[in-house]
């Protein structure tokens, strides 16, 4: 089975700190994804990666940027947290062949205080 | 721009019913469409994936039919249990660009003991 972790379910930081969200996956996907989940808007996507070093920007990148380093690893960076980026966020993955379905962690629910 | 929706926002019903949830999409020019189902407070686990060349996919009791020109899914579930209680998302991959999936809001569904 595919099994995508995120580091921590629950955070809590303050506005203004630098905050990481770490996300691994250990089947080997070339795709990797990061989304967030807010009420009334739904999913929707930050950043994702097609490969080693590489990433491109989804609907919502605006305070975000991402790092991919290892091809299990994909790491979202707030650089300067604001409340406003309080939410619940999704990492996913998934094969490089685009009908592979995506897998995704369990969540990680930020709160920016 | 790609939306996707879906209908009803929420279901409450019966044990043992078979019931059906709707997503529609607006542009038919998709890859395939994915079925999800996420627990309160948790990530998304995979049901279906459907590819754009294909009209159904089962599994177990549920079953997904696609008709990409009219730009609709739906996702039969059959003889309800409580354990199916979830909410169910409905996401479209359409390529190009961004290529992370368009998610509708969900279906929340509750089967009643």
């Amino acid at each position: 089975d595919v099994k995508v972790t995120q580091s921590s379910r629950y955070l809590v930081k303050r506005t203004g700190e630098k905050v990481f969200l770490e996300c691994v996956q250990d089947m080997d996907h070339e795709n990797m994804f990061w989304y967030r989940q807010d009420p009334g808007l739904g999913l929707r996507l930050i950043y994702f990666s097609y490969d080693v070093k590489m990433k491109e920007k989804g609907d919502i990148p605006e305070g975000y940027s991402v790092s991919r380093e290892k091809k299990e690893r994909f790491s979202l960076i707030l650089e300067s947290a604001s409340t406003n980026q309080t939410s619940m966020y999704l990492c996913a993955s998934s094969l490089q062949d685009s009908n592979q379905p995506q897998h995704f962690g369990d969540g990680t629910r930020l709160s920016i205080l | 721009k790609q939306e996707v929706t879906q209908i009803p926002a929420a279901l409450s019903v019966p044990e043992g019913e078979n019931l059906v949830l709707n997503c529609s999409f607006t542009d038919s020019a998709i890859y395939n469409l994915q079925w999800f189902r996420q627990d309160p407070g948790k990530g998304l686990t995979s049901l279906l994936l459907i590819q754009s060349s294909q009209r159904e996919q089962t599994s177990g009791r549920l079953n997904a039919s696609l008709d990409k020109s009219s730009g609709r899914s739906t996702l039969y579930i059959a003889a309800s249990q409580p354990g199916d209680s979830a909410t169910y998302l409905c996401a479209v991959y359409s390529g190009g660009g961004a290529d992370g999936l368009t998610f509708g809001k969900g279906t929340h569904l509750i089967i009643q003991p």
